[in-house]
């Protein structure tokens, strides 16, 4: 167990709706960063937040977007939802940004959209 | 595009054998290099961060880093059943402090 949770473990979502992933980071974890993972395939970078600011982004549209609160959980929403959104989503924690910290990461979400 | 490159496999080997794992990765400036194992339908779970040049022991697991040839490997040793999984290949981005991680390679290892 890495302390790293994230809710739900499952949804499923028709075309069109929004969804919000959320992310709670291991104590003393500063550094939350989001991954998209299609089956088959390894993780796809979506972005980093650190202690509340956005901190890189990875090649996704704008209608993936996120949080960080002041206790350093982090939540992920995507509005407009396509079939290829389905996917499994890891948030891994780090100590901290900046560096080449190691992550850890959840359980993860699993999402199907119809 | 930096890229990180993994054989899918599926690679088999026999219990009690050793399992080579290999990456190569495009980014010349990368420093930091980690292997992660994904049991199906489970999250990745870290196994080794590897940085410098040479071999990094744990355990059944050795990784092998040759910056020059732009490679990094995982040796996993007396190979259980229950070492079958994906094994991702992750290098952190010069410049940005981003994970890259390679498709995975699939390891069976049969009893």
């Amino acid at each position: 167990e890495t302390g790293v949770t994230q809710s739900p473990t499952h949804l499923i979502k028709t075309r069109g709706q929004q969804v919000t992933l959320r992310c709670s980071s291991q104590s003393g974890h500063n550094t939350v960063s989001w991954y998209q993972q299609a089956l088959g395939q390894g993780p796809q970078f979506i972005f980093q937040y650190y202690r509340e600011e956005e901190n890189g982004r990875g090649n996704f549209p704008p209608r993936f977007s996120g949080l960080q609160f002041p206790n350093y959980s982090s939540e992920l929403n995507v509005n407009a939802l396509e079939l290829d959104d389905s996917a499994l989503y890891l948030c891994a924690s780090s100590l901290t940004a900046g560096g080449p910290e190691t992550q850890y990461f959840g359980p993860g979400t699993r999402l199907l959209v119809l | 595009q930096k890229e990180v490159e993994q054989n899918s496999g599926p690679l088999s080997v026999p219990e009690g054998a050793i399992a080579s794992l290999n990456c190569t990765y495009s980014d010349r400036g990368s420093q930091s290099f980690f292997w992660y194992r994904q049991y199906s339908g489970k999250s990745p779970e870290l196994i080794m961060s590897i940085y410098s040049n040479g071999d990094k022991e744990d355990g059944r697991f050795t990784a092998q880093l040759n910056k020059a040839s732009q490679y990094v490997s995982l040796l996993i040793r007396d190979s259980q059943p229950s070492d079958s999984a994906t094994y991702l290949c992750a290098v952190i981005s010069s410049g940005t402090y981003k994970y890259i991680f390679g498709t995975g390679t699939r390891l069976k290892v049969l009893a």
